[in-house]
Parts: C-alpha cells; structure tokens; sequence
C-alpha cells in the first residue's frame, strides 16, 4: 500500500518569496515516482514536476524544484519567487511500477499575499 | 496539442437517475484513467485502461459503476442509480507509456457531479 502525508493544510507567502511545501511517502516498492500537482480554483489538476526514486538529482521546472530526501522519504516542492498566479491547492502523489493508480495526499492550500 | 477534455462539466442530477460522463484523451496516449475527488481530500484511483482493455479497478467502483473505452480512444464513465454520496468531481487523466518508472498522468478539467 502506498500513502502520501501533506501536513500543511494551509500556507501563506508573500508574493516574490519562496516556499516550501512537505510531502512525505511511504510505499513497499523500490521503483517509484513521485509528482506535484496544482489546482487552481477552477478544478483542473495540473502537472508542476516529477522525481524518479532512482534520480540522483532533484528535479527542477523553471520556478518549482523537488527537494527529494529519499531515506527520509520525504518529496518537498519548493516555489521560488511565488506569485499571485500560485495561489491554488497543491498535491503531492506517488506512484509505482507495478500500479498504475497514482495516491494523493490530501493537499496544500497555498495562498499568495501582495 | 489538445489536452484532455471531460463532457459535461457540470451534471445536476436526481437520486436513482443514471449519468454518464465523457473523456476524450490526449490523442496518442494509450493509457486512461478515471479518478473520483471529494471535497477537501486529493483525487481517489477508480479505474485505469490500457488502449481498451480496462487493467484495474479499485474497490471504491462498486456495481454501480461502469467505464469503457470501446475504441481504445475517447472513454465514458456511468453510474446507475446515483446517491448523494455520488457527488464529487470525477476526473479524468491520460498518459503515454514511456520508459520512466511511472507515466506522467495529465489531467482534465474534471465533471462535478451534484446528485440532490
């Protein structure tokens, strides 16, 4: 079984600041990848950034990166510079291998102040 | 490039009716999936086709459900007899099969479903 724990309900920044926002993992597989997801008010899931488990390397997407900490189990995503346009809830999820379902956690509401 | 579109987006609906919704993929993803997103929690797996065989069900798609995509392509999801319970967005995803551990999933705007 796999689960995905987000304990930050909810976060506030101040436009042009950086953020960061926990994800921890747990699952049996050794393969596996991890994803961040935002949702914008109007409901679609967005793709932001993906981090294999055997990827040495944090991944990084323009303004978004990965702090992956594997012993740790831990997937944080990271904003920099955040703008109002980031304001949405964020999702952390993983999946497997051999399952093809993807496990969210149950999100962060991220909310950027002026 | 398209992405993934859902019809309708909005379905207002009374209990013990039926409801179908659609899903048109990304055009040359092979892979579809159906999530169910109740309110305040993350996206819950409901079922996953590879072309159109239907690989894997969860246990949450109880008889009432039922999802196909007959032509590997476009894919519907039916709930018979709805209940109150039904109402949630249902959302829809497709990814390509590559070389990664796990495909990258894009997802729709999704179908909120309100069963009164």
């Amino acid at each position: 079984a796999q689960k995905i724990t987000q304990t930050q309900p909810g976060m506030f920044v101040q436009e042009k600041e950086a953020v960061t926002l926990d994800c921890t993992y747990d699952t049996s597989d050794q393969s596996y990848g991890l994803f961040w997801y935002k949702q914008p008010s109007s409901g679609e899931m967005i793709f932001l950034i993906y981090q294999g488990s055997y990827d040495e390397q944090n991944a990084t997407e323009g303004r978004y990166s990965l702090n992956f900490q594997k012993a740790r189990k831990s997937a944080n995503l990271v904003i920099s510079a955040s703008q109002l346009g980031d304001s949405a809830m964020y999702f952390c999820a993983v999946g497997d291998t051999g399952r093809r379902a993807l496990t969210f956690g149950s999100g962060t509401r991220l909310q950027v102040q002026p | 490039d398209t992405g993934v579109s859902q019809n309708p987006r909005h379905k207002i609906t009374k209990r013990g009716q039926n409801v179908t919704f659609r899903c048109d993929p990304i055009s040359e993803h092979n892979r579809l999936y159906w999530y169910r997103q109740t309110l305040g929690q993350g996206p819950e797996f409901l079922t996953y086709f590879q072309n159109e065989a239907q690989l894997e069900k969860s246990r949450l798609l109880s008889d009432r459900f039922s999802a196909e995509r007959p032509k590997g392509s476009f894919s519907t999801l039916e709930i018979q007899r709805t209940e109150q319970g039904d109402s949630a967005m249902y959302l829809c995803a497709s990814s390509l099969r590559s070389e990664l551990y796990t495909d990258t999933q894009y997802f729709g705007p999704g179908t909120r479903l309100t069963v009164l």
